[in-house]
């Protein structure tokens, strides 16, 4: 029983075009994470939900645009794509306590290849 | 700026042939530092949390240690199937977001 899931796994597209990740995590965490992994294996944050409640926006392009419907699920929409765009999305999340985010739970990861 | 940086960048052991990987980390104020194991096409899986220099954690071959400046992630005796790519966070005081570094790939040959 996966804990966190993500589909597509993989996503190739040409420039342009519009594409969507799904996440979806049955293990009650209340945060949860979009992260970009790039060539160079370099894990940065993307974005973070509490309860549906966007926290973290760091410095992304608003061609990305995350959704929340519920505090089990985790969209990423990214509009117009770019070949910078090519990369892995993984998404996670975690039980955030006093002792801070506690450890996080990722998923398996979409590779996205912009063409 | 919280940054964290992970030496080496790639290390290839003989199965059995003991050795540390290290992170060292530039943050205002250190809620936790996490280590992880990535495996090729896979997700990072959660390996250990350290909250407080002098702190160590064991699970198997791996022990992790923390001082303040940095965290070394010990391997004894490995074995084929620990070769992944290593994986070090911190976490800020007031921050609940990670900072990664950008891992070691241990390779371990038989």
């Amino acid at each position: 029983d996966t804990a966190v899931s993500q589909t597509p796994k993989y996503l190739v597209t040409q420039m342009g075009n519009d594409k969507s990740i799904k996440c979806e995590q049955n293990l009650g965490h209340d945060t949860m994470y979009w992260y970009k992994q790039d060539s160079k294996k370099f894990l940065k944050i993307m974005f973070s939900y509490n309860n549906k409640e966007l926290i973290i926006n760091e410095t992304v392009p608003n061609r990305f645009s995350p959704k929340s419907p519920d505090k089990a699920h985790l969209n990423l929409h990214i509009n117009s794509l770019e070949l910078g765009d090519s990369a892995v999305y993984f998404c996670a999340s975690s039980q955030v306590s006093g002792l801070g985010t506690g450890e996080l739970f990722f998923g398996e990861g979409s590779r996205l290849t912009v063409l | 700026e919280d940054q964290v940086t992970q030496s080496p960048e790639a290390l290839r052991l003989q199965e059995g042939e003991s050795s540390s990987l290290n992170c060292s980390y530039t943050v205002s104020g250190l809620r936790g530092l996490f280590w992880y194991r990535q495996d090729p096409g896979k997700g990072p899986e959660f390996l250990f949390t350290l909250y407080s220099a002098g702190e160590e954690k064991e699970k198997e071959r791996l022990k992790a240690t923390l001082t303040k400046k940095e965290s070394f992630l010990h391997i004894t005796a490995p074995k084929p199937e620990d070769s992944a790519t290593y994986l070090c966070a911190v976490q800020a005081i007031g921050y609940n977001k990670l900072i990664f570094g950008a891992g070691t790939r241990l390779a371990v040959h038989p």
